[in-house]
């Protein structure tokens, strides 16, 4: 069943922050978050496991909430580069294979 | 180097034509998918090989037929599509599928089809 993104679009200036959010109606076991520009492939940010951890990369962090199944990928003092798509990839025990959340649009502007 | 590479880059193609997609990892991964990918919709899994071996298919039409020839190699076999059809569609690796959890999948650039 595929996660849930929110918001869908978010547009912000340069050095704002962001919070996106995946929820699942099924219970997790890893959460991964990629990152989408426009005609290129998605790159990959980071996985999450189940357990509540939080892992960072540069400004950009997550976290995975076991309780309720959900992740959030905070950003933080947006850069330019930061502009794209993106895609949580969520994980059910045993499955082998990620289903991806409809996506959030991210724009920032000077 | 983390490099899935993807040929061609665009192709056109006739509902009666039959054509190959071709995706290349030279990073020892063991598990190498398919996906294919609407405008500003997700990705969508279409194929899941391990070691060689599909494991996964997620009921995609037969028109598509998909194959591993070796450890390095995911070829995708198109015949008869329909203009539905048309998308990108993504390759991607990782490890394999042996651990507790996913392990990370990187995906090549894709190929734009387009099914006339």
């Amino acid at each position: 069943q595929q996660p849930v993104q929110s918001p869908q679009a978010v547009i912000l200036r340069e050095g704002e922050d962001a919070v996106i959010n995946c929820s699942s109606s099924k219970a997790l076991y890893s959460v991964h978050w990629y990152r989408q520009k426009h005609g290129e492939a998605p790159v990959f940010l980071m996985i999450l496991l189940k357990g509540g951890e939080q892992k960072g990369h540069e400004k950009i962090s997550a976290s995975f909430n076991e309780k309720k199944q959900q992740s959030s990928l905070y950003l933080t003092a947006s850069q330019l580069s930061y502009s794209g798509t993106y895609f949580c990839g969520t994980e059910i025990m045993g499955a082998q294979k990620l289903v991806f959340g409809q996506g959030t649009r991210l724009t920032i502007n000077p | 180097d983390t490099e899935v590479t993807q040929t061609p880059k665009h192709l056109v193609m006739g509902m009666t034509n039959k054509k190959s997609l071709k995706c290349e990892q030279h990073m020892g991964h063991r598990a190498m998918y398919w996906y294919k990918q609407k405008a500003k919709k997700p990705p969508e899994l279409m194929f899941v090989y391990s070691y060689e071996k599909l494991s996964i298919n997620e009921s995609v039409p037969s028109r598509f037929s998909p194959e591993c020839p070796n450890s390095s190699l995911l070829n995708l076999h198109l015949h008869a599509l329909q203009p539905e059809d048309s998308a990108l569609y993504l390759c991607a690796s990782s490890q394999d599928l042996t651990g507790e959890m996913l392990d990370t999948q990187y995906f090549g650039p894709g190929t734009r089809l387009t099914v006339l």
